[in-house]
C-alpha cells in the first residue's frame, strides 16, 4: 500500500535554513502537501505541489519534488522561533479518495 | 480560516462509557475523514466518507463507528470507551478531487 516516510526530528539555529525531507511510494500520486501542526492544534496546510512540477516557491517556503526518486522536500529560509512545529508530508492516493500522511518531523529552533 | 469544527476539544471519560465526537463543516465538502494521532505524532486514518450514506474504514483498525447522514456532519462514536482509546482525534474534509484537506482543531480524549 501507499507509504510516506519522514525523519522524526530536526534542530536548526535561528536564522538558518531548515530542510525537511519526505519519501513516498505511490508513483501515481497527483498532489503532495506540506502541513504544519502547532501544539494542541489541528493541521494547517502550508503549501502543496502538483506532481508535474518540480519546484514551487512561496515566500520563505520552497518545495522540491523529485518524482523519479519519489522524494519531496520543504525548505524554510531564515527559520524563526515561530516555525517550531511538527511538519507533515502528505500525498493524495492514486484514487484521490484518501490523503496519506507521513509520521511528521518535529522542528525545533536553537537560539 | 477553514470552517470545520470539532467538539468537544477535550474530554476525560470513564471506562465503559459511550461517547460521540462531533465534527461539522460548512464548506459543502463531500469527503470527510477521521484521523487518530498518537502521542508520538503519527496520523492514522481510521474512517472516511465520500458523501452522504457512504463510510469506509481507514488504514488503522478502530473500534469506533461513524455515520454520514448529512453532508456537513460526520460524528464518530465509541460504544464502550477503554484506556487504549486515549488519543487525539482529528476530523478533516476536502472538496474537489485534488484539493487539500482542511482540519478541525481536534478532540483530545482521555479514558480513565
Amino acid at each position: 500500500g501507499e507509504d510516506v516516510e519522514q525523519s522524526l526530528f530536526l534542530s536548526v539555529r535561528e536564522g538558518d535554513s531548515s530542510v525537511i525531507n519526505c519519501t513516498y511510494t505511490d508513483s501515481s500520486s497527483t498532489y503532495l502537501y506540506w502541513y504544519k501542526q502547532e501544539p494542541g492544534a489541528g493541521l494547517q496546510l502550508l503549501t502543496y505541489i502538483f506532481s508535474n512540477m518540480d519546484m514551487k516557491q512561496d515566500q520563505r517556503l520552497t518545495v522540491l519534488l523529485n518524482k523519479k526518486d519519489k522524494h519531496l522536500s520543504l525548505r524554510i529560509a531564515d527559520t524563526q522561533t515561530g516555525d517550531s512545529a511538527i511538519y507533515f508530508c502528505a500525498e493524495r492516493d492514486s484514487s484521490a479518495s484518501k490523503i496519506i500522511f507521513g509520521s511528521g518531523t518535529r522542528l525545533s529552533i536553537r537560539p | 480560516e477553514a470552517d470545520i469544527y470539532q467538539t468537544p476539544r477535550y474530554l476525560v471519560i470513564g471506562t465503559g462509557k459511550k461517547i460521540t465526537l462531533e465534527c461539522s463543516q460548512t464548506m459543502g465538502h463531500d469527503k470527510m475523514y477521521w484521523y487518530q494521532q498518537d502521542p508520538g505524532m503519527e496520523l492514522h486514518l481510521i474512517h472516511y466518507s465520500y458523501g452522504v450514506n457512504s463510510t469506509e474504514k481507514g488504514d488503522l483498525s478502530s473500534e469506533s463507528t461513524v455515520s454520514r447522514i448529512r453532508t456537513e456532519h460526520f460524528p464518530l462514536t465509541l460504544e464502550s470507551a477503554r484506556p487504549s482509546h486515549t488519543s487525539q482525534y482529528l476530523c478533516a474534509s476536502s472538496g474537489q478531487r485534488y484539493t487539500e484537506a482542511f482540519f478541525g482543531q481536534g478532540t483530545r480524549l482521555t479514558v480513565v
